[in-house]
């Protein structure tokens, strides 16, 4: 059964960068035609997609976000990782890692972590 | 950047009645439309890929319709559990978007 779990510091000071891991068990980074993703979503607000990545390595970024965004794979820990620099309180959000569905198309986000709240603040 | 529209933003129902949710997009999206359920304090679930499959598990009372740039989420006969806000969210190409939501409440 596939397990999603976001881990990292729930608090980043402003102008610091946030870096977030999601750890897969029950599947592979690496299974063929499968992305991965970052979403977020500040409280009392709605969904935002940060980025995504093809089993390959090839990223997505948000346009908005591009500038200060990375999101890393490593097929050997079963993990992929998000990187947002130049963090400010706009930033603090449920930050939520998935993976995409289904196969190839990534038209859509079928299975959700349970999400990591990280607060922007000195 | 395709923007999604949803209305209503609140719509307050009883159980056992029909909910109608729409989804509307700045431009054509095909059928690249999926629909999710948020509870309070949890992640999302999805609910509808390609404007109309549900997806694993998700009971028949939920249907999804549509194509181009109107969609339909509905919900007959509302169970308790139901009472939600639901995401419309589309990726007929990069950026995939989602839009602002509709709290389902009860009555």
């Amino acid at each position: 059964q596939l397990h999603l779990q976001e881990s990292g510091p729930g608090l980043v000071k402003p102008s610091e960068t946030l870096s977030l891991t999601c750890t897969v068990s029950g599947d592979s980074v690496g299974s063929s035609g499968y992305y991965w993703g970052w979403i977020r979503q500040p409280p009392g607000r709605g969904l935002e997609w940060i980025g995504s990545i093809y089993y390959s390595g090839s990223t997505y970024y948000n346009p908005s976000l591009k500038s200060r965004v990375t999101i890393s794979m490593d097929t050997s820990t079963n993990q992929f990782s998000l990187k947002l620099g130049s963090v400010t309180a706009a930033d603090t959000a449920m930050y939520y890692c998935a993976k995409h569905w289904p196969r190839f198309r990534a038209v859509s986000v079928g299975f959700w972590g349970q999400g990591t709240l990280v607060t922007v603040s000195s | 950047e395709i923007v999604l529209t949803q209305s209503p933003a609140t719509l307050s129902l009883s159980p056992g009645e029909t909910a109608t949710l729409s989804c509307r997009a700045s431009q054509s999206v095909n059928i690249y439309l999926a629909w999710y359920q948020q509870k309070p304090g949890q992640a999302p679930r999805l609910l509808i890929y390609d404007a109309s499959n549900r997806a694993t598990g998700i009971p028949a009372r939920f249907s999804g319709s549509g194509s181009g740039t109107d969609f339909t989420l509905t919900i007959t006969s509302l169970e308790p559990e139901d009472f939600a806000v639901y995401h419309c969210q589309q990726r007929t190409n990069w950026p995939l978007t989602f839009g602002p939501g509709t709290k389902v409440d009860m009555k």
